[in-house]
């Protein structure tokens, strides 16, 4: 079946260093990708989506690029900030599979400053 | 505009109970979908209505169990309450059925069996 894998945490950086998570998917078909977000004591939130292969998703200073050949998503930031310490997940939806969203395990990241 | 909300936030139950959790969406969307999220199992599809018919369900038992109302509303259900079904149930809005739309998350119904 469809899932998503993505790098383990915590992953812990100092203000303003580069950010890569990795996210790769197995899915038939073409799905939509995202990358959520969820801050302490808030709910998910869409940080960005693409929808087709070589789509770039950006928001915030994140970017991930829809990558169909190498299957993956991966999420970068080039600075990150202390405010960005929350845990990301990576999900697709599957081609018709209406709202229905397959979540990775989620990566903790922890800015220091 | 108001958030998707959901009621109760926090609920201990008994092994053996059953509960019931209510997901309000944003106004105007009609697709709901519920996830269970756990440290072991991470975020899980249960299930999404769009126009008060269930149209995907995930690999739950059938004691979980869930409906929508004429106005979008949206009710879980589980049944015969074990251990295992203590987690952070999670409510999600969209304003359309597409795999493609955003999905608008509440802050979750944070349910203990005992």
């Amino acid at each position: 079946g469809d899932s998503v894998t993505q790098m383990e945490g915590p992953v812990t950086l100092s203000e303003e260093a580069f950010l890569t998570i990795n996210c790769t998917y197995t899915a038939t078909g073409y799905p939509s990708l995202f990358w959520y977000v969820q801050y302490p004591g808030e709910g998910l939130q869409l940080l960005l989506k693409a929808t087709k292969a070589d789509d770039k998703g950006s928001n915030k200073g994140f970017e991930a690029t829809y990558r169909k050949e190498t299957t993956s998503f991966h999420l970068e930031k080039g600075s990150v900030q202390v405010s960005d310490s929350a845990v990301y997940f990576c999900a697709l939806s599957p081609s018709g599979g209406y709202n229905k969203l397959i979540f990775g395990a989620g990566t903790r990241l922890a800015v220091h400053p | 505009k108001a958030g998707v909300t959901q009621t109760p936030r926090y609920l201990i139950k008994t092994r053996g109970q059953q509960v019931t959790l209510s997901c309000s969406p944003i106004s105007g969307h009609r697709s709901v979908s519920w996830y269970q999220q756990t440290p072991g199992q991470g975020l899980q599809f249960l299930f999404e209505y769009f126009s008060e018919t269930q149209r995907n369900k995930g690999n739950f038992p059938g004691r979980f169990s869930g409906r929508q109302f004429s106005n979008s509303r949206s009710e879980m259900n589980v049944s015969t309450l074990e251990l295992g079904d203590s987690a952070l149930y999670l409510c999600a809005s969209s304003l359309e059925g597409a795999a493609n739309t955003e999905a608008f998350f509440g802050q979750g119904t944070r349910l203990t069996v005992v």
